[in-house]
C-alpha cells in the first residue's frame, strides 16, 4: 500500500520570505514517481514537478526547488520570496511504476499555503 | 491545445438520485482517469483507463458507481443511487502513452487535470 503524508495543514507567511512544504511517502514499490500539484482557488490542479525514484536530484525552477531523499522517504518543495499568487493548497502525490505502465497518483491531504500581503 | 473537458461544472441532486459526469480527455491521450476529492482533502483514484480497457478499479464503489469510455475517448461516470458522502469534486484527468519498439507500453506519469464537476447531494 502507497501513503503520502503531509503533515502541514496550513501554513501562513508574509510576502517575500522563504517557506517550505513537507512531504514523506511511504512505498513498497522499488520504481515509483512523485509529484507536486498546486491547486488555486480556482480548483483545477496543476502539475508542477515529476520525479522518479532513481534521480535524487535537487531541482531548482525559478522561485521553486525541490529536494528528494530517498533515505528518509522524503519530497520537499520550498517557494524562495514567496508572493500572493503562490497562495493555494499544494499536494505531493505518488505514482508507481508496475511495469504495464504507471498507477494512478496517491495524493496527500494537500497544506493550505497562504501569502499574505 | 485544448485541456481535459468535463461537464457539468456544477450539479445538485438529492440523496437516491442518479447522476453523470462527462468526461473529453486531451486529444490523443490513452490514459484516462477519475478521482474523488472531498472537501479539504487529496484526490483519490476511483478508476483507470487505457483506452476502453479498466486497469484499475479497486477503489471504485461498484455498487453505486460505474464508469465506461467505450470508443477509447471519452468517459462518463455514474452514481446510482446517490448518498450524502457522494458530496465531492470530480476530476477526470489524462495521460499519454509511449510505446517501445518492442511493444511495451509507457504511460507517461504527467497526468493533465480537467476543471473538475463539483457534485452536491441534499
Amino acid at each position: 500500500a502507497q501513503k503520502v503524508t503531509q503533515a502541514q495543514t496550513e501554513i501562513s507567511v508574509v510576502e517575500k520570505e522563504d517557506v517550505t512544504l513537507d512531504c514523506v511517502y511511504e512505498t513498497r514499490d522499488t520504481t515509483y514517481y512523485l509529484f507536486w500539484y498546486k491547486q488555486p482557488p480556482s480548483g483545477e490542479l496543476v502539475f508542477l514537478i515529476r520525479r522518479n525514484s532513481f534521480d535524487e536530484q535537487n531541482e531548482i525552477s525559478g522561485r521553486y526547488s525541490w529536494n528528494f531523499q530517498k533515505s528518509t522517504s522524503s519530497f520537499n518543495f520550498t517557494i524562495t520570496a514567496s508572493q500572493v499568487v503562490d497562495s493555494a493548497v499544494y499536494f505531493c502525490a505518488l505514482s508507481a511504476y508496475s511495469g504495464g505502465g504507471a498507477d494512478g497518483l496517491t495524493f496527500g491531504k494537500g497544506t493550505h499555503l497562504i501569502i499574505q500581503p | 491545445e485544448a485541456g481535459v473537458a468535463q461537464s457539468p461544472r456544477y450539479k445538485i441532486i438529492e440523496k437516491r438520485q442518479s447522476v453523470a459526469f462527462w468526461c473529453n480527455p486531451i486529444s490523443g491521450h490513452a490514459t484516462l482517469y477519475w478521482y474523488q476529492q472531498i472537501l479539504g482533502q487529496g484526490p483519490k483514484l476511483l478508476i483507470q483507463f487505457q483506452n476502453n480497457g479498466v486497469v484499475d478499479d479497486s477503489q471504485l464503489p461498484k455498487d453505486r458507481f460505474s464508469a465506461e469510455r467505450l470508443k477509447g475517448v471519452d468517459s462518463t461516470l455514474k452514481i446510482q443511487p446517490a448518498k450524502l458522502e457522494d458530496s465531492a469534486v470530480y476530476l477526470c484527468a489524462s495521460s499519454f502513452v509511449v510505446v517501445r519498439p518492442s511493444g511495451r507500453v509507457i504511460v507517461h506519469n504527467e497526468q493533465f487535470f480537467g476543471p473538475g464537476t463539483r457534485l452536491t447531494v441534499l
